[in-house]
């Protein structure tokens, strides 16, 4: 069965510009999270979907981060417009029940 | 606020040396303890979730028990292949099916042969 798979890997943008992350989560999975490291810090959540509803968004930084999660399968979490302090990680989670399955991230890095 | 602290911040071990990686928490309503292990340029890898005091799990050379303020992950004769980050992290009562984590910065763990 695959896992949690996140597009792209890697990206790079100036500051000012949108970038837009997606998240796959592992079929059959009801719950999607967001979560994010910030170098030097620790891994912290960002928001939470059951199916197509956002849950919890209480991490979320600002309204410049937009998620969204279409039928309830595919996430997408959008930055616009990318500030500096942006850069990070970016992991997403899907879950059953208790255990969430990560996925290998998206490193963002605005410069 | 919920907090995780985790100790120490890396260790360097001998192939075959045993010891314990710490993670101390503050949390209302504890409703999980989870162990992840994390190899670079890949996200948390699920290693155990403990519930209630007491509670002891086992994997391997792994085993990690639980108490009202701390979770001890013990790591016995370990290989090089363990050398990875451990983090801990805690979920509480937040209602539904929320589990969402609050995470320690980590414990990175480098086995020498």
């Amino acid at each position: 069965e695959a896992g949690v798979t996140q597009f792209p890997s890697h990206s790079v943008i100036e500051k000012g510009q949108t970038v837009t992350l997606r998240c796959d989560p592992i079929s059959g999975h009801d719950n999607l999270y967001w979560y994010r490291r910030v170098m030097g810090k620790e891994i912290k959540f960002l928001l939470h979907f059951v199916k197509e509803s956002k849950q919890d968004e209480s991490g979320m930084p600002n309204n410049r981060f937009l998620a969204e999660r279409t039928g309830g399968t595919y996430s997408t979490l959008k930055v616009q417009p990318a500030e500096l302090e942006d850069s990070g990680v970016y992991f997403c989670a899907s879950s059953q029940a208790v255990k969430q399955f990560f996925g290998p991230g998206t490193r963002l890095t605005v410069l | 606020e919920d907090q995780v602290t985790q100790s120490p911040e890396a260790l360097r071990l001998q192939e075959g040396e045993s010891s314990s990686l710490n993670c101390s928490y503050t949390v209302s309503g504890l409703r999980g303890l989870f162990w992840y292990r994390q190899d670079p340029g890949k996200g948390p890898e699920f290693l155990f979730t403990l519930y209630s005091a007491g509670e002891e799990k086992e994997k391997e050379r792994l085993k990690a028990t639980l108490t009202k303020k701390e979770s001890f992950l013990h790591i016995t004769a370990p290989k090089p292949e363990d050398s990875a980050t451990y983090l801990c992290a805690v979920t509480k009562d937040s209602g539904g099916s929320n589990y969402k984590l609050t995470f320690g910065k980590g414990t990175l763990l480098t086995v020498n042969p």
